[in-house]
């Protein structure tokens, strides 16, 4: 059963990059039958999708915050990681990395347990 | 952006209950929207897919309906693990987008 788990600094100051890693376990990110997925979520708020990153080098991100993300990988640490640049308060929020299979339909079937991140100086 | 409205946003019900949460997005959808559950301090867990498929290992007391503009999330007789926040998720188009979400709590 594949495990997903973030790490990075729970602390970030305003304007400096925010930067996570999710590492997988129990699976390959290398495998053509999911994406790679990043969603946050604001204390108390609902979910937002961040992006995703797919094993063959292609991303989407969501439009909102598009000038300011980055997703890569890492295949022979089994790890994919998420960049963002210029953050704000509002971008405190805990960071989920996520699957996201294909097959039989588009959903997060597995996540990360989470990991907050508070922008304050 | 595809907004996705839930309603209620929250509801209290008794265990034994029927609830249903309704999600309704800005346009057709199809079938492509998902249902999540997620408890305080714990990431989401799917419930269904393709608005009316049981995620495998999820209680069948939970089922989901519709397509189009209208779905539904049913839990026929609520437990008391039930109890938590749902949001429904759209992946018709990116950016891929959930709904604001329904608190379940208990009466």
């Amino acid at each position: 059963q594949v495990q997903l788990q973030e790490s990075g600094p729970g602390l970030v100051k305003p304007s400096q990059t925010l930067s996570l890693t999710c590492t997988v376990s129990g699976g390959s990110i290398s495998s053509g039958d999911y994406y790679w997925s990043w969603i946050r979520q604001p204390p108390g708020k609902g979910l937002e999708w961040i992006g995703y990153f797919f094993h063959s080098g292609s991303t989407s991100y969501n439009p909102s915050l598009k000038s300011r993300v980055t997703m890569s990988a890492d295949t022979s640490k089994n790890q994919f990681s998420l960049k963002l640049s210029s953050v704000t308060a509002a971008d405190t929020a805990v960071y989920y990395c996520a699957r996201e299979r294909v097959v039989p339909a588009t959903s997060f079937d597995s996540w990360g347990q989470g990991t907050l991140v508070t922008v304050s100086s | 952006d595809i907004q996705m409205t839930q309603s209620p946003s929250s509801l209290s019900a008794s265990v034994g209950d029927r609830v249903t949460i309704t999600c309704r997005p800005s346009q057709s959808i199809s079938s492509y929207l998902n249902w999540y559950q997620q408890k305080p301090g714990k990431a989401p867990k799917l419930l269904i897919y393709a608005a009316s498929s049981l995620q495998s290992g999820v209680p069948s007391r939970f089922s989901g309906s519709g397509s189009g503009t209208d779905f539904t999330l049913t839990i026929s007789s609520l437990q008391s693990e039930d109890f938590a926040t749902y949001y429904c998720q759209q992946t018709y188009s990116t950016p891929k987008t959930f709904g604001q979400g329904t608190k379940v709590a208990i009466k």
